[in-house]
């Protein structure tokens, strides 16, 4: 069964970059998306990008300028930094695997992260 | 972007209750939407895709329907485990959004 876990820095400084990485367990990164989102105190989950095994990157919109999502294949893993965070990137962040078999439906997705950025 | 509106955003019932999740689309966005659940502490859940598949595992109280601009999530029979929060999810258009959250409490 693939379990997917991730890590990083929980508390940043504004202004600093937020850097997290996700591993891939009990499965290949081939054949599907990489999803990362994420879900501030109290509001809805926000769907920042995806990314497919060979690279392919596909960000939204509202955060794309400030967003990169990258994957080690031979790591199983796939990472996302996102630059300039103010205190509005405060959140739970999530990875996640989409499965085009099911429309590109999330399953199974990381335990949530919470970050943090304050001064 | 496609708005995903969830109506209620709160629901109180009692095990054994019936209760309907009504997710609403911006614009039409055929079957492609899924419905999750979530406990805090842990990572959504996938529970229904395609607007009406079940996902492996998941028990058959569960289940959807719908197409188009309008989705219902039903738990037929309330059991003490699905008290939670319930959102929905459409995959037609990027960026992929979510709606808002149902929350489930015991009342």
């Amino acid at each position: 069964q693939v379990h997917l876990q991730h890590w990083g820095a929980g508390l940043l400084n504004p202004s600093e970059t937020l850097s997290l990485t996700c591993a891939v367990y009990g499965g290949s990164l081939s054949g599907y998306y990489w999803n990362w989102i994420r879900q501030p105190p109290g509001k809805a989950l926000e769907w920042i990008g995806e990314i497919e095994h060979r690279g392919y990157t596909t960000y939204n919109p509202s955060l794309e300028s400030r967003v990169t999502i990258s994957v080690d294949a031979s790591k199983n893993q796939f990472s996302l930094r996102l630059s300039s965070v103010t205190a509005a990137d405060t959140a739970v962040y999530y990875c996640a695997r989409g499965d085009l078999t099911m429309s590109g439906s999330f399953d199974p997705w990381g335990q949530g992260a919470l970050v943090t950025v304050s001064s | 972007d496609v708005q995903l509106t969830q109506s209620p955003s709160f629901l109180s019932a009692s095990v054994g209750d019936r209760v309907s999740i009504t997710c609403r689309a911006s614009q039409g966005i055929g079957a492609s939407l899924g419905w999750y659940q979530q406990i805090p502490g842990k990572g959504p859940k996938l529970l229904i895709y395609d607007a009406s598949t079940l996902q492996s595992g998941v028990p058959s109280r569960f289940s959807g329907r719908g197409s188009g601009t309008e989705f219902t999530l039903t738990i037929s029979t309330l059991q003490p485990e699905d008290f939670a929060t319930y959102f929905c999810q459409q995959l037609a258009f990027y960026p992929k959004t979510f709606g808002q959250g149902t929350r489930l409490d015991n009342k």
